[in-house]
């Protein structure tokens, strides 16, 4: 009941063009939902994040859409380049007496080819 | 600001035996959790220590355990060694939690654990 499912689990995209990363949960106590990029060798990075109560958050290129009713989310990176070459994860936060515990969805590997 | 620092990064280990890995938190940050990465299972949360108690554990047997010292250091620990344990073990701190708020988890690089 706590998990987050993510889709696809791989993307090719061309240098310029639009990245859509999908995820989807279950758990209506989820109160944040962060993004995080991973980069071989190194930790998950925060890229951005949106609670519950927006539809919609933008940060530069990368814009997170939110549809509550749906219970669902969705990355899109706009005008995407090689250096966003990576692995990105989706995630559904709870948070119990002051505890955060974050449920990952698998990942999603992009390549974005030149 | 110092980000979260894992020490060691790389260490291996035979079946059976323990092993102690290390997180200092971003200064300032109390609650210390640790994540288990693996190609098959991906991110699992493991537990999450504030003010030196375990205040939340994920879905893990007891030869996965914890603790954490007064300068909210953590270290966590495994015992008896399995194949399976291999993984790259992610320690993450963040500010104090309420619902809704924005602090976010901060990541180390990891401890990269192989078991033969």
């Amino acid at each position: 009941q706590q998990q987050v499912k993510q889709s696809p689990q791989s993307l090719i995209v061309q240098k310029g063009g639009i990245s859509i990363i999908n995820c989807a949960y279950e758990n209506t106590a989820f109160d944040y939902f962060p993004w995080y990029q991973q980069f071989p060798g190194k930790g998950p990075a925060l890229l951005i994040a949106i609670r519950p109560d927006v539809s919609e958050k933008k940060e530069g290129r990368f814009t997170i859409s939110f549809n509550k009713s749906a219970k669902q989310f969705s990355l899109h990176i706009m005008d995407s380049q090689p250096g966003d070459s990576a692995t990105y994860f989706c995630a559904a936060r709870i948070t119990r007496a002051g505890s955060y515990q974050l449920t990952f969805g698998k990942g999603t590997k992009l390549s974005v080819i030149p | 600001k110092a980000g979260v620092t894992q020490t060691p990064r790389y260490l291996i280990k035979t079946r059976g035996q323990q092993v102690t890995l290390s997180c200092s938190p971003i200064s300032g940050h109390r609650s210390v959790s640790w994540y288990q990465q693996t190609p098959g299972q991906g991110l699992q949360f493991l537990f999450e220590y504030f003010s030196e108690t375990q205040r939340n554990k994920g879905n893990f047997p007891g030869r996965f355990s914890g603790r954490q010292f007064s300068n909210s250091r953590s270290e966590m620990n495994v015992s008896t060694l399995e194949l399976g344990d291999s993984a790259l073990y992610l320690c993450a701190s963040s500010l104090v939690g309420m619902v809704g708020g924005n602090s976010p988890l901060h990541f180390g690089n990891g401890t990269r654990l192989t078991v033969t």
